[in-house]
């Protein structure tokens, strides 16, 4: 299986703070590589996809980049509905995979 | 605009099977990988299969010895069995529909999930 390991596991940022997680993946998966929010007692969101596409509607501020097995998200200004967790998902191969999650929280 | 719906019982007893349907609305079942995604509470997510519009699955082989997916095409919906359920099968249960459209695939549609819970 490949192994996908997001770092830091939590944070605590501020409206407006540029937030930056990151993802490694244990062996390449070339851009297979997603992004998903949840918040509370909903389900995961498509966030990007492809390492680096904005999936329909989401903000621009959202964005994402890929550098050989490793891969981040950043949101350039953290707006209150940006307060989250968020993970990342290859599927490059089966079984499909996810990082542990990065929870965002007020600071 | 796509729609998944999860159903079934909530409680399950341990050593029983958990049985759920994911009803799609909106959208054909063809083209597409149907998924079945589960949450343990506070923890992360675990894949835990799919199925394609022809019948072909593709299981967590960390799972596989117990979960058969299966599809029916005629109600638009696929289903999950789980059987020998442990409290540790206790999880939020979301199905979701994954897409690649010439593009490395992704879950862009999913359910609101169902909790089920084993308990005695």
């Amino acid at each position: 299986d490949i192994q996908m390991t997001q770092s830091p596991s939590s944070l605590s940022a501020s409206v407006g703070d540029r937030v930056t997680i990151t993802c490694r993946a244990s062996q390449s998966i070339s851009t297979y590589l997603n992004w998903y929010q949840q918040k509370p007692g909903k389900a995961p969101k498509l966030l990007i996809y492809d390492a680096s596409t904005l999936q329909t509607v989401v903000p621009s501020r959202f964005s994402g980049s890929r550098s050989g097995t490793d891969f981040t998200l950043t949101i350039s200004s953290l707006q209150p509905e940006d307060f989250a967790t968020y993970y990342c998902q290859q599927t490059y191969s089966t079984p499909r995979t996810f990082g542990q999650g990065t929870k965002v929280d007020i600071k | 605009q796509v729609q998944l719906q999860e159903s079934g019982p909530g409680l399950v007893k341990p050593s029983e099977t958990l049985s759920l349907a994911c009803t799609v609305s909106g959208g054909p079942l063809s083209s597409y990988y149907w998924s079945w995604i589960r949450q343990s509470p506070g923890k992360g997510l675990e894949w835990i299969g799919f199925i394609n519009y022809s019948g072909g699955t593709t299981y967590n082989p960390s799972l596989k010895s117990r979960v058969t997916i299966s599809i029916d095409t005629s109600k638009n919906q696929f289903s999950l069995k789980m059987t020998s359920v442990t409290a540790a099968d206790t999880a939020v249960y979301y199905c979701a529909r994954e897409w690649g459209g010439g593009s490395p695939s992704r879950l862009d549609y999913w359910g609101q999930g169902i909790l089920v819970t084993v308990t005695a």
